[in-house]
Order: structure tokens, then sequence, then C-alpha cells
């Protein structure tokens, strides 16, 4: 069964103190690892999609990575705005997602 | 620009009623996806379609059902409204092998 595990689950962080955030997947065959963002009281607004292990993309402050059982969110000297719920998801067989229970990161000025 | 649009906002609704919640894209996809998001859970998924007249179960899929008679549209529907189903719903859609675009929820209340 595909199983996604995201640590820790809450994080606090002072502005600018750099950190990551974990995932960590079972599959039988990966059909991408997806990062999601989610703001309260909206949906989830997608970041990343890694797909091999040694994979890496960066926008702004955040930087994914990927190996085979596990995937990163790095934060770099992050700023108030970051503060959210991040989620990492597996792409499921129906097309579908599989997600994580997500890490809410709170990032005080 | 494209979106996805998801409505009431919120509900509140009674032990037993029929609810539905309406979600409306015009990205144009054929996949479509329901799911639900409750504290300790995360994201489930609830019900999709890969076209007009295509339905299938997911995860959760018990108390609930859809159709899909045109591209844009998947609603939800609550047969019989319980406590349990008390719960923040997101409609999604997508092509396949593509990231999937959210709606911003419907906050349902089952009292």
């Amino acid at each position: 069964e595909d199983q996604v595990t995201q640590s820790p689950e809450a994080l606090r962080l002072q502005e600018g103190e750099s950190s990551s955030l974990n995932c960590s997947y079972t599959v039988s065959g990966l059909r991408g690892l997806f990062w999601y963002r989610q703001d309260p009281g909206k949906g989830p607004e997608f970041l990343f999609t890694l797909y091999s292990a040694g994979e890496e993309k960066e926008k702004e402050r955040l930087k994914a990575t990927l190996t085979k059982k596990e995937s990163f969110l790095h934060i770099t000297a992050p700023k108030p705005e970051d503060s959210a719920t991040y989620l990492c998801a597996l792409g499921g067989s129906q097309g579908n997602l599989i997600f994580g229970k997500g890490t809410k990161l709170s990032v005080k000025p | 620009d494209a979106e996805i649009t998801q409505s009431p906002r919120h509900k509140i609704t009674e032990t037993g009623r029929q609810v539905t919640l309406a979600c409306h894209q015009t990205w144009n996809h054929n996949n479509m996806f329901w799911y639900r998001q409750d504290l300790g859970h995360g994201l489930r998924l609830i019900h999709y379609s890969y076209g007009v007249q295509d339905t299938n179960k997911g995860e959760v899929s018990d108390g609930y059902s859809v159709s899909r008679s045109n591209t844009e549209d998947l609603p939800l529907t609550l047969e019989s409204a319980a406590s349990s189903q008390t719960s923040v719903y997101f409609c999604a859609s997508g092509d396949t092998g593509s990231p999937l675009h959210f709606g911003n929820g419907t906050r349902l209340t089952v009292t």
C-alpha cells in the first residue's frame, strides 16, 4: 500500500532560521512526489513535482529534494509569509494524489 | 484565468437531510476528484471521475455519490447526512500525470 508520512507535525521558526520538512514514503512504483502549500481557509496550492531520486526543484526560499525513500522541503531564511501547512503527496494509480497529514509551519518575526 | 469554484463555502445541515455540494472547473480537465479533510487524517479521496458519465469510488465513499453530466461539473451528494460527515470538502481537477488544481473548499457542519 502506498503511504506518506510527514514530520514534524508542527514547526516553529524564527524569521531567517532555515530548516527542513520531511516526507517519508513507500510506493510500489513512483508516479511523482508532489509538494503543496495550504493556507487557512484555502485549498492546497501546487509547489513542486519530483519524479526521480536525486532530482531537485527550487522556488524562491523553497527547495525540494528526493531520494528513494524520502523527500525534503528545505526552507532557507524563511519569512512570516511562508507560514502555512505544507502537504506532501504521492501520485496514485487512479490519477489521484495520496496525501500525508501535513506539517504546519509558523515563522515568527 | 482558469479556476475551480466550489459552492457553498459554508453549509450547516441537519442529520438525515440530503445535501449537494457543487464543483465547477474551467480548466477543461477530464479528471475530477472529491476529497475530505479532517484533523488527524489529512486529505482522503471520496470519489473521482475520468470524464462524462464516468464515476469511481475512492477510499471513503460510503454515504456519498457523484454524477458527471458534463466536463465542467462534478457535484457531490450526501444521501442522508450524518455527524461523521462534518468536514471540509475539496474538489480538484487535473490532466493525467499533471498536478491537481484545488478549489477553496466547502465547510460542512451536520448537526
